[in-house]
């Protein structure tokens, strides 16, 4: 199976301020053959189902703020909230969808305002 | 308009059995890949299986040889039936569709609370 590590577990971050998540795969989940990575980012509230942020490591789906974004590649990727606003409180996981299941997510890592 | 709409859960002993049902709607499950995915109580969250549009299907270790994943194209419904349940299966259920036949999930449903305990 392929191991997620987020880091770090919990932050707290002033409004308007930069929040970064990383998250690392014990394997690259980058496919040479289409050069894409196979990494995905969800944002989950509570009581809520998890909300689809970004695909292929940095694309943003439609509807999602441009604050959000996403980069990395191979193992090591990286979630950022370029200006954090309460409505972004939440926790944050990454998911490696290469090859066979079973998918991993990362053990999440929540968003708090300081 | 896509949604997922679950029903099923509840309590049940430890040994037990449930079905998990999943309403599809705004797509076709057939064409789909569809998946459960949980997250136990104070967890992250963890994928439990897959049925894809042919029909393979896939299960992560901890549920497998005791829990079936299938669908009724008639009704495009998704279900989860789950047997010899263990404490360890308290979590709440979402059904969740892959996007375009890869394994990420672009559609969840609301989510279905299973308690196992005596």
């Amino acid at each position: 199976d392929i191991v997620m590590t987020q880091s770090p577990d919990s932050l707290a971050v002033s409004l308007g301020e930069r929040a970064t998540i990383n998250c690392k795969s014990r394997q690259s989940i980058l496919y040479t053959s289409n050069d894409k990575n196979y990494l995905a980012w969800y944002q989950k509230k509570p009581g809520q189902p998890p909300k689809l942020l970004i695909s292929w490591a940095s694309i943003r789906e439609s509807g999602v703020p441009d604050r959000f974004s996403g980069s990395g590649s191979g193992t090591d990727f990286t979630l950022t909230i370029s200006s954090l606003q309460a409505e972004d409180v939440a926790v944050y996981y990454c998911q490696q969808y290469y090859s066979t299941p079973p998918w991993t997510f990362g053990q999440g890592t929540k968003v708090d305002i300081k | 308009e896509v949604q997922l709409v679950e029903s099923g859960g509840g309590l049940v002993q430890p040994g037990g059995s449930l079905r998990l049902s999943c309403a599809a709607s705004g797509f076709t499950v057939s064409d789909n890949y569809l998946s459960w995915v949980r997250q136990a109580p104070g967890k992250g969250l963890e994928w439990v299986s897959v049925i894809y549009s042919g029909g393979h299907t896939y299960y992560a270790d901890s549920v497998r040889g005791r829990f079936t994943i299938s669908r009724d194209n008639s009704k495009n419904m998704l279900y989860l039936q789950m047997n010899s349940l263990r404490a360890e299966d308290t979590a709440v259920y979402y059904c969740a569709r892959g996007r375009d036949h890869w394994n990420f999930f672009d559609y969840w449903g609301q989510g279905n609370l299973v308690t196992v305990s005596s």
